[in-house]
């Protein structure tokens, strides 16, 4: 499964707009690219997921350029409780019997 | 909505004894996954299982650390003698099948003092 890099951790303000970058300069023709979400003794959850181009739903938005080797996760005006781990992951589109392999993940601290 | 249980949510333990784990999954999810995620880490693979045959459980220290699936649904880990390092959160995941995504429990929280 390919390697991503994504920064260790990012502070914003509340309201702002929160854009995290995330390399998977390995990523194989049929990978997908999944953000999850953890909360504080939470386990992960699913928050979006893209192939190409730009996908958004009620929560963020993902953007993945043309050689689809990096991918962006846009958070549209932080409140503090979207003070979480955000976990980039590149494989298989659903992970059903495919475990997901996690990196260190990216901390993202929301201050008012 | 349907969740993953785990129980406890968090444990003490003393070095060299045994503990215990308990998942539930999602009602009808055949595959059921055992993560153990340490301290600004992310989660990392133990075993799978599909229904009550373990998939892999190549990353699991067998010399201390078992599973088990008897009837295909809830499912148990246990550490004997659990050790300082395996301090970490323990998570559980299932999923329906392979079009499916796996959803996560909140976890149990050891501390092995």
């Amino acid at each position: 499964l390919a390697k991503t890099t994504q920064p260790i951790s990012m502070d914003s303000y509340e309201g702002q707009e929160v854009n995290i970058t995330c390399s998977h300069n390995n990523i194989a023709t049929n990978d997908y690219i999944t953000w999850y979400q953890q909360f504080p003794s939470q386990g992960p959850r699913f928050i979006i997921q893209g192939y190409k181009t730009k996908v958004t739903n009620e929560v963020a938005s993902l953007f993945i350029p043309a050689d689809r080797k990096s991918s962006t996760l846009s958070l549209p005006r932080v409140s503090l409780s979207d003070t979480a781990v955000y976990y980039c992951l590149v494989g298989p589109e659903h992970s059903g019997n495919t475990p997901l392999v996690f990196g260190k993940g990216t901390r993202l601290s929301v201050i008012a | 909505e349907a969740e993953v249980a785990q129980s406890p949510r968090y444990k003490i333990t003393e070095k060299s004894q045994a503990v215990a784990f308990w998942c539930d999954p999602i009602s009808g999810h055949a595959t059921l996954y055992w993560y153990r995620q340490i301290l600004g880490q992310g989660p990392e693979l133990l075993v799978q299982f599909q229904d009550e045959s373990v998939v892999d459980d190549s990353q699991l220290p067998k010399d201390r650390f078992s599973a088990e699936r008897l009837k295909g649904v809830d499912s148990t880990l246990k550490i004997q003698p659990a050790e300082l390092g395996d301090s970490a959160m323990y998570l559980c995941a299932s999923s329906r099948d392979r079009n499916t995504e796996a959803f996560f429990g909140q976890g149990t929280r050891l501390t092995v003092v």
